[in-house]
Formats: C-alpha cells, sequence, structure tokens
C-alpha cells in the first residue's frame, strides 16, 4: 500500500539555517510527488511538485527513488517559511485518493 | 473565480446536534473531498467523490454522511455530533485529468467544536 511518512512533528530553526523537512514515501510504481505548505490558519497550497523540477520561495525538492525520499530543503530559512508543510503521493494509477503524510511545523525563530 | 468555499468558517455545536457543512466550488472540477485537521494527526480523507451522485468513504467516515448532488457541491452531515469530532475540517477538489500536474485545490477550512 502507499504511504507518505513524515518522521519529524515539529521542526525549529533560526533565522538563515538551513531547513530539511524530511518526505518518504512506499509505492511500487514510479510516483509523483507533492508538498503542500499551510501557513497559520490559512488553508493548504501547494508549494510545489516533483515533476516540475522548480524551485519555490527558495525551496527545492529532489526525488530520490533509491532512498524513496523527497525531503524539503532550503539554504537559508526566514521567519516567514513558519508553517505546517505536508508531503503527499497525489494520484496514483486506478486511485483517487491522495496519500498525505502527517505534516511537519516548522518554525523559525527570529 | 472564488476557488473552493467553505460554509459555515466557526459553529460550535452541543453534543447530539446535527449540521451540515457545505463546499463549493467553480472549478468544474469532478473530485471533491472531505478531509479532517487534528494536531498530530495531519490531514485525514473522511469522504470523497468523484463525480456528481458519487461518494465513496475514505479513511475515517463513521459519524459522517456526504452527498454530491450537484458537480459543484460537495455536502458534509454531522447526525449526531460528538466532542471526537471537533477538528478543523477542510474541502478539496480536483480535475479529472490524469495528470501529475493536477494538485488539490482547499476551501479554507471550517473549525468545529462539539460540546
Amino acid at each position: 500500500a502507499q504511504r507518505v511518512t513524515q518522521p519529524e512533528k515539529l521542526l525549529s530553526v533560526f533565522k538563515g539555517a538551513p531547513v530539511e523537512l524530511k518526505c518518504n514515501y512506499s509505492y511500487s510504481g514510479s510516483p509523483e510527488l507533492f508538498w503542500y505548505v499551510q501557513y497559520s490558519r490559512q488553508r493548504l497550497q501547494l508549494l510545489l511538485r516533483h515533476i516540475s523540477r522548480e524551485s519555490i520561495k527558495g525551496f527545492t525538492a529532489d526525488l530520490n527513488k533509491g532512498e524513496t525520499s523527497f525531503h524539503l530543503k532550503k539554504p537559508f530559512a526566514q521567519e516567514e517559511d513558519s508553517a505546517m508543510y505536508y508531503c503527499a503521493l497525489p494520484w496514483m494509477g486506478g486511485s483517487y485518493i491522495p496519500t498525505f503524510g502527517r505534516g511537519t511545523s516548522l518554525i523559525v525563530h527570529p | 473565480n472564488a476557488g473552493v468555499t467553505q460554509t459555515p468558517k466557526f459553529r460550535v455545536l452541543k453534543t447530539g446536534q446535527s449540521m451540515t457543512l457545505l463546499c463549493a466550488q467553480d472549478m468544474n472540477h469532478e473530485y471533491m473531498y472531505w478531509y479532517r485537521q487534528d494536531p498530530g494527526m495531519g490531514l485525514r480523507l473522511i469522504h470523497y467523490s468523484v463525480g456528481e451522485g458519487t461518494t465513496a468513504k475514505g479513511e475515517v467516515p463513521d459519524g459522517y454522511n456526504v452527498s454530491r448532488l450537484k458537480k459543484q457541491n460537495f455536502l458534509l452531515g454531522l447526525e449526531s455530533a460528538a466532542p471526537s469530532q471537533t477538528s478543523v475540517y477542510f474541502c478539496a477538489s480536483r480535475a479529472l485529468a490524469e495528470s501529475s500536474y493536477n494538485e488539490q485545490f482547499f476551501g479554507p477550512g471550517t473549525r468545529l467544536t462539539v460540546l
């Protein structure tokens, strides 16, 4: 069965420090993976998707099929990055049900 | 283009009361979903729909019912509210096409407290 694991519930860093939010997945095929972000008391919104190979707000994520990981990274954290981050498998062949990790709360201290 | 909207934004219920949460989307999306969000539990899927007139159970369906009579609306009902249903409820929608670019679009959430 497909699964997404985010091992850290909370990640606390200081402004300017590097950030890495971990995401591991379990899926037998070739996965598509997304990162969603939820700022305080707001709706979830897409941050980035691996197939686009994009960098959004300084964040990047590389799919590592060997380690089955899709970690989210940013070299220099900003206070406005404080939010809840969810890793997700958005679409599986034959399945309409996205799979979300449990989320990691990132707090960036000034 | 409002995207995904949810009504109401906040609600307080007493145990045993009933209510309906409304989700509406104006993007002509086929798929719609209801999630609940609880601290430490992330997003859990309650029910979902792959088109008008169809619904299916998700991970935590007990105590909830849904209806999708119109493509743009997805209703979540609580027949007899319990304190364990205190949560933030999010609705989401997604386009039909099997494309890896297809993200979910989320509503702003409904904060429900059951006393």
